[in-house]
């Protein structure tokens, strides 16, 4: 059974960082590549970030552009979303989903609030 | 970045036919845009409908179909379900970076 499974998220001031961790299984994590997409409050969907299968690839929407990094290590089936200068506007939940779309975690929430 | 537009909301009756489209702000959606639909209920993750324009999941419905209509992507359900009721979403790939949709919700009433 696939698993793909978030932590990470919480409460953090506004100009804080947090680091996001999605911990995949049943499949073979490697081969593919993976993503982080957010939702904030009663919003749509928001495609974040992309890493390709060896990291050599990576996109970002403009707005997380020099503030949110995203790595993988195929060695720990798992793939991180480090978050700087994090601003109320990133409050989300947000998702790591992987093999084109085809599997989803059940989402971490972050709330950047004072 | 690009913007994608979607309907904000359509109703269709319980077995009855609606088209949920998908345009994007830099012309016309080609296959080249690997358009994929997620049904999304609420306090739910996202799920996976279409992929590549019309190709299906396994556990995608027969009743869902995915194509190019007028410059646009387009989802198509046929034979509602009171259970199709959920936000819509379509996603854009524009040479590596991606844009989801503003989001359809349809409501089987």
């Amino acid at each position: 059974e696939v698993q793909l499974v978030e932590s990470g998220g919480g409460l953090v001031q506004p100009g804080g960082s947090l680091r996001l961790s999605c911990a995949a299984s049943g499949f073979t994590f490697s081969s593919h590549w993976m993503s982080w997409v957010r939702q904030a409050p009663g919003k749509g969907l928001e495609w974040v970030a992309n890493i390709k299968q060896d990291g050599g690839e990576k996109y970002y929407v403009d707005s997380v552009k020099g503030r949110f990094t995203i790595s993988r290590d195929n060695a720990k089936n798992s793939q991180y979303l480090q978050m700087n200068s994090l601003r109320a506007e990133d409050t989300a939940v947000y998702y790591c989903t992987g093999v084109w779309w085809r599997y989803w975690g059940q989402g971490t929430l972050v709330t950047v609030s004072s | 970045q690009a913007v994608v537009t979607q309907e904000p909301s359509l109703t269709v009756s319980p077995g009855g036919t609606v088209t949920l489209t998908c345009g994007s702000s830099t012309g016309a959606v080609t296959s080249g845009h690997y358009p994929y639909w997620f049904q999304q209920k609420p306090g739910q993750a996202p799920r996976t409908l279409i992929y590549d324009t019309s190709n299906k999941h396994s556990w995608t419905p027969a009743r869902f179909s995915g194509s190019l209509l007028g410059g646009k992507a387009a989802l198509t359900l046929s034979g509602a379900q009171p259970e199709d009721e959920a936000e819509y979403y379509c996603l854009l790939s524009y040479s590596g970076a991606y844009v989801f949709g503003t989001g359809t919700k349809v409501t089987v009433l």
